[in-house]
């Protein structure tokens, strides 16, 4: 089973500043790599697939890259509804597919 | 546009089984294109990826719960459903379902269920 390893835990940021959120595999996994976001209450929404494209209707803030067991999540000006946690996904080697344990973007 | 609704019982007590329906609109899970798979989220394991069906009736399943689950589909109604059996407090979680893009080997997630607790106790 592949492990993705999510740092930092936390990353404090004020409004319109730019996060860099990174996702590492124990092991390669191409760029079958998926970002998703969730806010309290909420399920994920997917953001990036395949390690740098967007979903529909994803703002263009968001970009992804990396590829093999590297892989960062880059929000370039951060806006109010942003502040949330972000996960990491791999559909690289199955079964299972599986998520890192998450990173939460707080205000600071 | 896309919608799925998870539903069942928000209680089940240990050793039982637990039983959830997903309903789907805004597309048909016999339509080919598409994957169909419940996720879950607790505190202790985070998400994790329970299974997954496919039109023809395919499954495939986590290893880790393999034995104790099974999912099964519905075209008729449009549903796809989960049963995990034997439960204990380590399957207390939210769950939900989920639409799988990608391929045969590979699915990311870009529709999802809003969630249901499913909490396991006496």
């Amino acid at each position: 089973e592949i492990v993705l390893t999510q740092s930092p835990a936390t990353l404090s940021l004020s409004p319109g500043e730019r996060a860099t959120l990174s996702c590492r595999a124990s092991q390669s996994v191409s760029s079958y790599l998926a970002w998703y976001q969730q806010k309290p209450g909420q399920a994920p929404r997917l953001l990036i697939y395949d390690a740098s494209n967007r979903a529909t209707g994803v703002p263009a803030r968001f970009s992804g890259s990396g590829s093999g067991t590297d892989f960062t999540l880059t929000i370039s000006s951060l806006e109010t509804e942003d502040f949330a946690v972000y996960y990491c996904q791999q559909r690289s080697d199955w079964p299972p597919w599986t998520f890192g344990q998450g990173t939460k973007v707080e205000i600071k | 546009q896309v919608q799925l609704q998870e539903s069942g019982p928000g209680l089940v007590k240990p050793s039982q089984t637990l039983s959830l329906t997903c309903t789907v609109s805004g597309v048909s899970i016999s339509s080919g294109r598409y994957y169909w798979s419940w996720i879950r989220q607790s505190a202790e394991k985070g998400l994790e990826w329970i299974g997954r069906i496919y039109y023809t009736g395919g499954t495939n399943y986590n290893p880790s719960l393999r034995t104790r689950v099974a999912i099964s589909g519905d075209t008729s109604k449009n549903q796809f459903s989960l049963e995990l059996t034997s439960v204990t407090a380590a399957d207390t979680a939210v769950y939900y379902c989920a639409r799988g893009a990608g391929d045969t080997y590979g699915n990311h997630f870009d529709y999802w269920g809003r969630g249901t607790l499913v909490t396991v106790s006496s």
